[in-house]
């Protein structure tokens, strides 16, 4: 399984964009990165995937490196709402196995 | 649209006492998965089902037992409870083809707290 590397915790200020890194040098050619993020006592919420492209959608956008070793997560204007657990996965593009790390604890404040 | 539902929420359980936990996926969806959270570290896999059938599995004891019954909900069972078993499970389901090749994003319940005392 391809592993993922975060920083365990970060801060932003409420209304700037949050950026969150993540290395995953040993990802294969076919597998995904993912992006989930937990809220305390929920179950977690997807958020954006790609595979090679940068992608975008209302919640946030993603870029990947071109050599896809690593991505980052935006948030474009971080709300208080957007403090959470946020995970970091490389999928396979077969089965439902997803192998969570530790993730980043994102704390926004006002 | 109804998401991923599971019940019980929570539950309370004592050691060596069987426990059943059950998921509902969303319509459509055929595949269900089953992931264990304790607490402070991230979700961590144990069985995926699909058509009825176990397609995954992770690094858990034979304690731990699923199945998918033909409307695709799931029971997810564990026997002989041990403390370590207190955890937050999760089931998730997807959108998946024949040859289990990801179609989309894993929906996530909400979730079964279950201590063990």
């Amino acid at each position: 399984d391809a592993k993922t590397t975060q920083p365990p915790s970060m801060d932003c200020a409420e209304g700037r964009a949050a950026n969150l890194p993540c290395n995953h040098s040993t990802i294969s050619g076919n597998e995904y990165v993912y992006w989930y993020r937990q809220i305390h006592s929920q179950g977690p919420q997807y958020i954006i995937h790609g595979l090679k492209n940068n992608e975008t959608n209302e919640m946030a956008s993603l870029i990947i490196t071109e050599d896809r070793k690593s991505s980052t997560l935006i948030l474009p204007h971080a709300t208080l709402r957007d403090t959470a657990v946020y995970y970091c996965i490389v999928r396979p593009p077969w089965g439902n196995k997803l192998v969570f790390g530790a993730g980043t604890i994102l704390r926004v404040k006002s | 649209d109804a998401g991923v539902t599971q019940s019980p929420t929570h539950l309370i359980k004592t050691r060596g006492q069987q426990v059943t936990l059950r998921c509902s996926p969303i319509s459509g969806h055929k595949s269900v998965s089953w992931y264990q959270q304790v607490l402070g570290q991230g979700p961590q896999f144990i069985f995926q089902y699909y058509e009825k059938e176990e397609r995954g599995r992770g690094n858990f004891p034979d304690r731990f037992s699923a199945r998918q019954f033909p409307n695709y909900s799931s029971e997810l069972n564990v026997n002989a409870l041990l403390l370590g078993d207190s955890a937050l499970y999760l089931c998730a389901s997807s959108l998946i083809t024949r040859t289990l090749q990801n179609t989309g994003e894993l929906f996530f319940g909400e979730g079964s707290r279950l201590t063990v005392l």
